[in-house]
């Protein structure tokens, strides 16, 4: 089945203790991205990937870091979480020449 | 860069009725332009989209219009169910920046 997953899907810590947050995808894409979903603030890109070892800046992604080792996989790194990076984060992605973005189910994270 | 403003926020209506929601966007070569929903606590998934060479699109009850000239677009659904109830979010993006930015979500409540 194409998928996209994430984990944990559920967090709660505390602030300063670094956390990853992982993303896979099964379906070949090229393009991946982070987004967080605040009330009232529809979903924001934190940063995105358009193939391996190629990543750059959304437009939140202060606090937050990425990396793409493999194409399937695009992990979230919080080095030092603060209580303002409580939000629910999707992973995305898209295939190269296809407009279409599948999400993955979504983290909750509460940083306390 | 890209801003989508989103209008309503929130919105009920009758079943059977129909629903607009309405999109602005601010960049005039934002070239794509999705709609998705979202159930509660359920990843946003896509419904329709548009193109900027089309100026509507109609599947089964859902349409999207756009108007280039003004820079906006709408969905439009058509004898609405209770299973219609979700937020629903808009979205433009433009080749070079291959990232869509989102507008903030309307919350569309279908009365029995």
């Amino acid at each position: 089945e194409a998928q996209v997953t994430q984990n944990p899907r559920y967090l709660i810590t505390v602030t300063g203790k670094k956390l990853t947050v992982t993303c896979s995808q099964n379906m070949n894409h090229e393009y991946m991205s982070w987004y967080r979903q605040d009330p009232g603030l529809g979903l924001r890109q934190i940063y995105y990937s358009m193939n391996v070892e190629v990543t750059d800046k959304g437009d939140v992604p202060e606090g937050y870091k990425v990396s793409r080792k493999e194409k399937r996989n695009f992990p979230l790194i919080l080095e030092s979480p603060s209580p303002n990076q409580t939000s629910l984060y999707f992973c995305a992605s898209r295939g190269s020449g296809h407009n279409e973005q599948f999400f993955g189910p979504g983290t909750r994270l509460t940083v306390l | 860069g890209e801003n989508v403003e989103q209008h309503p926020s929130t919105l009920s209506v009758q079943e059977g009725d129909s629903a607009v929601i309405k999109c602005t966007y601010s960049d005039s070569a934002s070239n794509y332009f999705p709609w998705y929903k979202q159930e509660l606590g359920k990843r946003p998934q896509l419904i329709i989209d548009i193109r900027s060479n089309v100026g509507e699109k109609k599947d089964q009850r859902i349409a999207v219009t756009l108007n280039k000239t003004a820079k906006h677009f709408s969905l439009h659904i058509t004898e609405t169910q209770p299973e219609d109830s979700a937020v629903y979010f808009c979205a433009a993006r433009y080749t070079g920046r291959r990232a869509l930015t989102f507008g903030s979500g309307t919350r569309l409540q279908v009365q029995p």
